[in-house]
């Protein structure tokens, strides 16, 4: 079985400060990682994905994640923050059995 | 770019009613999902669907929910005898292949059961 755990349930930042939202994971196989993202009234929307291939993965929007074995690490980085990043993100596990475990969820503020 | 599209937006219905909750995959997908979202937890799977069958469900999947791929588009969650606690967003998702590839979301309904 696997599942992620998200560490903060709420993140504040200022608009041009670094976004870094926090997911480590569990599994007893070789995980695929993904990070998902929720706009409101909106569905999840894909923001990047880990495969086994490159550690560091891009995403779109400017996000990127970094995938750490020693650490079951997944953490989800922007370098600066826009308005628009405001939303609630979500970092979810699979062993290529089409079941996703999904974290709780981390809602990202941006300050002015 | 390519939609899963869900209806109702929200649908409010009263306990012991029966629900369809609508979904129209991504017309080259082979593999459909429904997740559930209680709200203040976390996203739930409930059940994947693949050749016009269950491939895997969850605990949450009881007997009264079930799915049909009734015709060659749509993709429908059926709660018979709603429950207080079947409130929640409902997610259609569907892939082009199986295992770890990305799954594309709808926008979910809200069932409110009062």
């Amino acid at each position: 079985a696997q599942s992620v755990t998200q560490l903060g349930s709420h993140v504040s930042v200022s608009e041009g400060a670094l976004v870094l939202l926090r997911c480590n994971y569990s599994s007893s196989v070789p995980p695929y990682l993904f990070w998902y993202v929720q706009y409101p009234n909106q569905g999840l929307q894909l923001l990047l994905k880990y495969t086994s291939a490159a550690t560091l993965v891009k995403g779109i929007n400017g996000f990127e994640a970094e995938f750490k074995k020693s650490e079951t690490s997944f953490h989800l980085t922007k370098p600066s923050a826009h308005m628009s990043d405001a939303a609630e993100y979500f970092c979810a596990v699979t062993s290529n059995d089409y079941k996703l475990s999904f974290g709780a969820g981390t809602t990202v503020t941006v300050r002015a | 770019e390519p939609e899963v599209t869900q209806t109702p937006s929200h649908q409010v219905t009263q306990m012991g009613q029966e629900v369809i909750l609508r979904c129209v995959p991504i017309s080259n997908h082979l593999y459909f999902y429904w997740y559930r979202q209680i709200l203040g937890q976390k996203v739930e799977f409930l059940v994947s669907f693949y050749n016009n069958e269950i491939s895997e469900k969850s605990e949450i999947f009881d007997d009264q929910f079930s799915v049909e791929r009734p015709d060659g588009s749509n993709f429908t969650l059926k709660i018979r005898s709603t429950k207080l606690e079947d409130s929640a967003m409902y997610f259609c998702a569907s892939t082009r292949q199986g295992g770890n590839s990305p799954l594309h979301f709808g926008n979910g309904t809200r069932l409110t059961v009062t």
